[in-house]
């Protein structure tokens, strides 16, 4: 069975203090990997696409990188603001269509 | 450019009502995809259109819910004979036809009381 786990399911840090969230994967045939960034009562916002092992994409203080069995997104010098839900998801080759399968998601909470 | 639009935001309906969720992609885009985010849960896929066709409704409960993608107008999530069990966040993302669903709506705030 096609399974998205995420890891930790919530995480405080202090303002500045780098570290890495874990999206792990169990699927038969994987096209792409996402990452999305949910706000409290808003819809998930895009972050990142990854396609293939060792791609890696950066914006701003968050990278993600890709491997055959997980993703990382690394928060680096986190601020108040990265505060959020991250949602990692992926689309398999044998979906129709572009359907996405998400993970339960990180909780992230940045303290001043 | 305006965004995915959902309306409404927030629904209260009593149980055994209907609950009817609409949802307006982006200006271009002619596929439409639903997902449901159940209290304490990740968002589940439920099913995806283009207009006039269901493409995908293998995550669709098989009894009281139906989506339509008309022609012209907006998407329809429709909920028949709603049940506490109901309750949760209903998001629809849409994209142009290439590409997964990059954008999402704000979301309905379904209650069943």
């Amino acid at each position: 069975e096609d399974q998205v786990t995420q890891s930790p399911e919530a995480l405080r840090l202090q303002e500045g203090e780098s570290s890495s969230l874990n999206c792990s994967y169990t699927v038969s045939g994987l096209r792409g990997l996402f990452w999305y960034r949910q706000d409290p009562g808003k819809g998930p916002e895009f972050l990142f696409t990854l396609y293939s092992a060792g791609e890696e994409k950066e914006k701003e203080r968050l990278k993600a990188t890709l491997t055959k069995k997980e993703s990382f997104l690394h928060i680096t010098a986190p601020k108040p603001e990265d505060s959020a839900t991250y949602l990692c998801a992926v689309q398999l080759i044998k979906a129709a269509g572009n359907k996405l399968t998400f993970g339960g998601g990180t909780r992230v909470l940045v303290k001043p | 450019n305006a965004g995915v639009m959902q309306n409404p935001r927030h629904l209260v309906r009593r149980r055994g009502q209907e609950a009817r969720l609409r949802c307006s992609p982006m200006k271009g885009h002619s596929h439409v995809y639903w997902y449901r985010q159940l209290p304490e849960e990740g968002l589940k896929f439920m099913v995806y259109l283009q207009k006039e066709n269901i493409i995908d409704e293998s995550g669709m409960p098989k009894e009281r819910f139906s989506a339509e993608f008309p022609k012209e107008g907006p998407s329809i999530l429709r909920i028949q004979q709603v049940v506490r069990g109901d309750s949760a966040a209903y998001f629809c993302a849409s994209s142009p036809g290439q590409g997964p669903p990059g954008y999402f709506g704000p979301g309905t705030r379904l209650t069943v009381t």
